[in-house]
This record gives C-alpha cells, sequence and structure tokens, in this order.
C-alpha cells in the first residue's frame, strides 16, 4: 500500500520553462512534507519542505503547494536548468521520526 | 569533509554470506536511519534509531540487525543474504524533531 505516489516517471522540460512535479498521499496525519532531489550514485539531498499549516513555500527558483482537501502537493522549478536534472522524491511523516517517500520522477531539462 | 559516509561502495556476494555496512555521520544528528531502494527505485525506511535506541523497525527480517555503537555511527549487519537483498542501501541523519534527513552515498550490494 504506497501512501506517497509520483504516478509520472519522468518529465522533460525546455531551459527557461517550468518544471511542475506532482506527488498525491493518501494518509490524513501527514503534517510535513519534503521534496528531495537524488543524482546517479548520489544520496538523496534536501531541497524544500512544508508543513500541513501553509500551502505555499518558496526558496529561490524552487516552491512547493500543499493542497491539502485533495492530498497533492508539487514542486515548481522557474527558470529550470540543465543542472536540475535529477530524480525528485517527495516525501512525507506523520510527525514521528518516520518518512515515507514516493517512487520518484526523473526530471531532464532540455538545453 | 563528507558529513554521511557510507562503507563500502559497492559489495558483491555470494547468497548465504553475512556481511556489514557501516554507516559514519560527523553532523553531530541524534537520529540515524537505514533505507532500501530497490530496483523499483522505491526508497523504503528499515530502521532508525535516535541516541542509540531503535525506535524504527519497519519490518525487516531480523536476518538484518541494526547495531549503533555510538552516536555518530549506525551499522547494518545482515545474515543469511537472499536474491532479495540485492538493492541500494542509504544511511542517513537528523536531528530529532527536524525537517530534513542527510543521506550517505548509498551502498549497492548485489547478491549473486
Amino acid at each position: 500500500d504506497q501512501q506517497v505516489k509520483q504516478n509520472s516517471p519522468s518529465l522533460s522540460v525546455q531551459e527557461g520553462r517550468i518544471s511542475i512535479l506532482n506527488c498525491d498521499y493518501t494518509n490524513s496525519m501527514f503534517d510535513y512534507f519534503l521534496w528531495y532531489k537524488k543524482y546517479p550514485a548520489e544520496g538523496p539531498t534536501f531541497l524544500i519542505s512544508i508543513s500541513s499549516i501553509k500551502d505555499k513555500n518558496e526558496d529561490g527558483r524552487f516552491t512547493v503547494f500543499l493542497n491539502k482537501s485533495a492530498k497533492h502537493l508539487s514542486l515548481h522549478i522557474v527558470p529550470s536548468q540543465p543542472g536540475d536534472s535529477a530524480v525528485y522524491f517527495c516525501a512525507a511523516s506523520p510527525g514521528t521520526y518516520k518518512y515515507i517517500f514516493g517512487t520518484g520522477t526523473r526530471l531532464k531539462v532540455l538545453a | 569533509d563528507t558529513a554521511v559516509s557510507q562503507t563500502p561502495k559497492y559489495l558483491v556476494t555470494q547468497m548465504g554470506n553475512d556481511k556489514s555496512i557501516k554507516c559514519e555521520q560527523n553532523l553531530g544528528h541524534d537520529t540515524m536511519y537505514w533505507y532500501k531502494q530497490d530496483s523499483k527505485k522505491f526508497l523504503k525506511i528499515m530502521f532508525s534509531y535516535n541516541n542509540k535506541e531503535l525506535i524504527i523497525n519497519e519490518t525487516v527480517p531480523n536476518r538484518f540487525s541494526p547495531k549503533s555503537p555510538d552516536k555518530a555511527h549506525l551499522n547494518l549487519h545482515i545474515n543469511s543474504l537472499e536474491l532479495g537483498d540485492s538493492a541500494v542501501y542509504f544511511c542517513a541523519t537528523a536531528w530529532t524533531g527536524g525537517s530534513e534527513q542527510f543521506f550517505g552515498p548509498g551502498t549497492r550490494l548485489t547478491v549473486l
């Protein structure tokens, strides 16, 4: 039973355009959400997070949006750069030490 | 200066063998984790230790035994390795109550 889902395994975007990565969850007890970026042969690296009391968090080119009623979050990257090409994981936590990850979306930014 | 390190980076072994993967962190975090990323790229939590105490054990077979000799180390010992244990294993650390986790580079385990 996968509680965090990233239904798009891959996404290609032109450099300079917006990248939108989506994530859906099923557990309404999740109260903290995170996005991680992963390059090949490396561990995931934290990108941005959002608490369930907010609906938007912004950090430079990265913005995460949370729609609690739809149990949906998205990561917007604008403008997209070739260095953003990586696998992006969303993760959710019910407030304990536990984090549940999605299966990832591979983003390719075309120059 | 690597924040979270894992050794070895690659491990190839035969079925039935016993092997260990080591994780060390120099961030001073009080919580450490082991994750398994299988062939479907699903990153799943296995164990979590807080101040050397086991706090999460996600229905992992008891062939897997984590050991935390001190707050900076969380090692993973695997007995009687099986083909299905082939995966990439990631160590991660965090502060209690903190948000993000810091991941090690991963150990790719291949069981033949």
